[in-house]
């Protein structure tokens, strides 16, 4: 079983929000656990949005908008990235990352269709 | 302008070998940990190694222990990944990135690596 495990995929409308899960493996404490999530678009390399362990503890990436938070559900063992009033130009992948076993691991990536 | 600039990719046979380096501008170099995260084409992002600011500490990805090297050069402004025993699911476009613990806030364009025969 992957440490990180997201959805393949994910399609929502303009203005919309989205809600990117990222579910922890079994044994591996999400609320615990500090989650980065990165925005990949085609062709550029991944830029960091934000990092997130609790509502007190959280970083948002530099210039990086508002419309973009993160949050857990301890029930699914999971992180979230919410992305508020969805715009074309959030059409990207979205991986998380975690720190595990002395090593970064990243998550598998969410393909984010606005249409 | 703080960047990162890959080179050394490039086509190499099985078993072989190659040399990636970095090399940073705009920031104090010697001041952060540096890593290197790859991607296979049309696959996500895996870690791959990173290197602590005076090079003491070094963290590998389990597929690459023992066949890569990271290093750095503080007064060259420099990182490199040796990689030996290369093996075609080596294959992927390398970054390097500044690592401000797991925040990779900044990264280099990427240098291709093709294991091929």
């Amino acid at each position: 079983q992957a440490v990180l495990t997201q959805p393949s995929s994910l399609s929502a409308s303009p203005g919309a929000s989205a809600s990117l899960t990222c579910t922890l493996r079994s044994g591996i404490n999400a609320g615990t656990s500090t989650i980065y999530w990165y925005q990949q678009k085609p062709g550029s390399p991944p830029q960091y949005l934000l990092r997130y362990k609790s509502d007190s503890d959280k970083q948002q990436g530099s210039g990086v908008p508002s419309r973009f938070s993160g949050s857990k559900d301890a029930s699914a063992n999971a992180g979230i990235l919410l992305i508020s009033g969805l715009q074309s130009d959030d059409e990207a992948d979205y991986y998380c990352m975690i720190w595990h076993s002395s090593i970064w691991v990243f998550g598998g990536g969410t393909k984010l269709t606005v249409l | 302008e703080v960047q990162l600039v890959e080179s050394g990719g490039g086509l190499v046979q099985p078993g072989g070998s190659l040399r990636l380096s970095c090399v940073a501008s705009g920031f104090t170099f010697s001041s952060y940990y540096l890593a290197w995260v790859r991607q296979a084409p049309g696959k996500g992002l895996e870690w791959v190694a990173n290197i602590k600011q005076d090079g003491s500490g070094k963290n590998f990805v389990d597929s690459v222990k023992g066949r890569f090297t990271i290093s750095r050069d503080n007064a060259q402004n420099s990182l490199y990944l040796q990689m030996n025993s290369l093996r075609a699911e080596d294959t992927a476009l390398y970054y390097c990135a500044r690592d401000v613990g797991g925040t990779l806030d900044i990264w280099g364009q990427g240098t291709m690596v093709t294991v091929s025969s």
